[in-house]
């Protein structure tokens, strides 16, 4: 079946560490994204990718880091200048272009400890 | 800047009920509204995509309409049961981005 998988479910990050989430999607779509999602907020945007080895800054990139390497990977990197990290983050994909249908993945919880 | 507000933020009804949840945006320039559902802990799944150029979409017992001029959708369940218990989301497309709204929480009561 088609579909993206995020991996791991749950994270634990210790301070001053950086973290790699694992975003893969075999629906052969161009675009990804990576969503952060916090209690009583909606989701904001970290990072997008249209096309392979190009991504662009969201609206809340400081402090992450992403790839493109492959067109089916996105991972995304939590690095140790993201201060509030703890958060549930999402990763979606989309065929391409402006009309198209998002799809998303499961989602990682990461947890400061 | 585009904005999405979505009212009520929370809504507990009887099963059977049927019931209409809003979404209301500030700029009316989109390619498409998407309707979402995530349940506790979990990602987002698709429920209704409606074009631009579209003023409804339905799905079994899912209706979304969209007012591009007035900046409005709303989804419409029929006859609601407690499976439907969820956050639904709507999300609007600008040039390379979905925008969300907070979501309205649904409690179906057996």
């Amino acid at each position: 079946d088609g579909g993206i998988t995020q991996s791991p479910k749950y994270l634990f990050r210790k301070e001053g560490q950086n973290v790699t989430l694992s975003c893969e999607q075999n629906l052969n779509h161009d675009a990804m994204y990576w969503y952060r999602q916090d209690p009583g907020q909606g989701l904001r945007l970290i990072y997008y990718s249209q096309i392979v080895n190009d991504f662009q800054k969201g609206d809340i990139a400081e402090g992450y880091s992403v790839s493109r390497e492959k067109k089916e990977s996105f991972p995304l990197t939590v690095t140790s200048a993201q201060k509030n990290p703890t958060a549930f983050y999402l990763c979606a994909s989309t065929q391409g272009g402006a009309n198209t249908e998002a799809f998303f993945g499961q989602g990682t919880r990461l947890t400061v400890v | 800047k585009q904005e999405v507000t979505q009212i009520p933020a929370a809504l507990s009804v009887p099963e059977g009920e049927n019931l209409v949840l809003n979404c209301s945006f500030t700029d009316s320039a989109i390619y498409n509204l998407q309707w979402f559902r995530q349940d506790p802990g979990k990602g987002l799944t698709s429920l209704l995509l409606i074009q631009s150029s579209q003023r409804e979409q339905t799905s079994g017992r899912l209706n979304a309409s969209l007012d591009k001029s007035s900046g409005r959708s709303t989804l419409y369940i029929a006859a609601s049961q407690p499976g439907d218990s969820a956050t639904y989301l709507c999300a609007v497309r600008g040039t390379y981005k979905y925008i969300f709204g907070t979501g309205t929480r649904l409690k179906v009561l057996a």
